[in-house]
């Protein structure tokens, strides 16, 4: 069975500090997916990883991929108050169908 | 393009009632998706669809129906609501060729 697990569960971050959230998951899978979820909000796509040692960036957001060691990471940068949100990883599983399996995500709270 | 939209945006329902939550989408995706996401938790995959006329169980289908008789439209459907169905419904496309699923806004649902 897939499973995806994120840590920290919750991150409470000053502004201008770096952190990163891990996310783990348990069989071989080529895909990881990272989105952005704000309060009471649907989903926006951040990073599509699709092979082994992919490395995305946007602003002070970086994500990279290891599948030998079933990890993807999220590294914040100077982390600034426009972060604060619920970040989720998915694995892609079922071939061509590129079903999901999430995360159970990670709150994060920037603080000034 | 509206993307993929989705009603209604909220819904109260009384347990036992039926419903059916509308999903539509006009990027000519062949995939689309239901996931519901229960509070601090991830997504979860309740059904999917790999073209019209094709549907499959994800995790979590008890308790729900699907059709799909064109490409733009995936509705599902609740026939018996109980409380466990008290949930956010999330609907998904997705483009094969570019491995990433566009969500919807969401339904928020309550069963009483």
């Amino acid at each position: 069975e897939l499973k995806v697990e994120q840590n920290p569960l919750f991150l409470s971050m000053q502004e201008g500090k770096n952190y990163t959230i891990y996310c783990n998951y348990s069989t071989t899978s080529d895909r990881l997916y990272w989105y952005r979820q704000d309060p009471g909000k649907s989903l926006e796509s951040l990073f599509v990883l699709l092979s082994n040692g992919a490395v995305k960036q946007e602003g002070r957001l970086m994500a990279s991929l290891d599948t030998k060691a079933r990890l993807s990471t999220l590294h914040i940068t100077a982390a600034v108050h426009d972060l604060s949100a619920t970040y989720f990883c998915a694995v892609g599983y079922g071939g061509a169908t590129n079903k999901l399996i999430f995360g159970t995500g990670t709150l994060l709270a920037v603080q000034p | 393009n509206a993307g993929v939209t989705q009603t209604p945006k909220f819904r109260i329902l009384k347990i036992g009632q039926s419903m059916t939550l509308q999903c539509a989408q006009d990027m000519n995706h062949n995939y689309m998706y239901w996931y519901r996401q229960d509070p601090g938790m991830g997504l979860k995959l309740i059904y999917y669809s790999v073209g019209a006329g094709i549907t499959d169980k994800g995790e979590v289908p008890n308790g729900y129906n699907v059709s799909r008789s064109t490409t733009e439209d995936f509705p599902l459907r609740l026939e018996l609501a109980a409380p466990s169905q008290t949930s956010v419904y999330f609907c998904a496309s997705s483009d094969p060729g570019r491995n990433e699923q566009f969500f919807g806004p969401g339904t928020r649902l309550t069963v009483l």
